[in-house]
């Protein structure tokens, strides 16, 4: 079945360092990745469309600047939090869409998450 | 754009007992509508998904139904058992992987399953 790999699982990081977290779509090409950010006990919150070679489409009250994301491949997006401080710990979790044929076949499935401690 | 409201907030059944959680959207043109089951600290699950040219659909014990009139679906889930306990989100998108199209979630529904 499809799967979506995210690295790393976790990840503690000093204020002021930038973060790198990946997400991956491992038997499948996603032309289209998604970023989210869950607090506890929250529903997921949008944070950006990533389409792979353009420019990510941020949702409104989403720093571009801070938020930083890059989707080289039809494989592989990148979100990287820079300058982070404690505001950002959260759970980021990314999702793919899979090409199927035609839009009536194309499914949304997630990563497992990265969970992100600022100290 | 999409809103999509969730109810109820938390749900508590006896184990065997039925559980239906409900959802209302607000874009006729949505005619996307997964539901997602997600324990702690783990991924969102894809457990069903309908579009909107079918009423209902099932797998097993889940089923969804759709009201495309009325804007909204639900997920019921028969037989409930001890590791149907996760929290549940439903969500809605016009059709999806074309571009600017996106899923929007509901609040979640906690679905707690006493054995």
């Amino acid at each position: 079945g499809a799967v979506v790999s995210q690295h790393p699982s976790r990840v503690i990081c000093k204020s002021g360092t930038s973060v790198k977290i990946e997400c991956r779509s491992l038997d499948f090409q996603a032309t289209t990745m998604f970023w989210y950010r869950q607090f506890p006990k929250k529903s997921l919150m949008l944070m950006a469309t990533s389409n792979e070679g353009s420019k990510a489409t941020y949702e409104q009250g989403v720093e571009k600047d801070k938020f930083l994301i890059n989707h080289a491949s039809l494989t592989l997006s990148t979100l990287t939090v820079t300058s982070a401080h404690p505001e950002d710990s959260s759970f980021y979790i990314c999702s793919a869409v899979i090409w199927g044929q035609g839009s009536s076949r194309k499914t949304q499935y997630f990563g497992p998450g990265t969970r992100l401690l600022v100290l | 754009g999409e809103n999509v409201e969730q109810h109820p907030s938390t749900l508590s059944v006896q184990e065997g007992d039925s559980a239906v959680i409900k959802c209302t959207y607000s874009d006729s043109a949505s005619n996307y509508f997964p539901w997602y089951k997600q324990e702690l600290g783990k991924r969102p699950q894809l457990i069903i998904d309908i579009r909107s040219n079918v009423g209902e659909k099932k797998d097993q014990r889940i089923a969804v139904t759709l009201n495309k009139t009325a804007k909204h679906f639900s997920l019921h889930i028969t037989e409930t058992q001890p590791e149907d306990s996760a929290v549940y989100f439903c969500a809605a998108s016009r059709s999806p992987g074309e571009y600017g199209n996106k899923l929007v979630f509901g609040a979640g529904t906690i679905l707690r399953v006493k054995s």
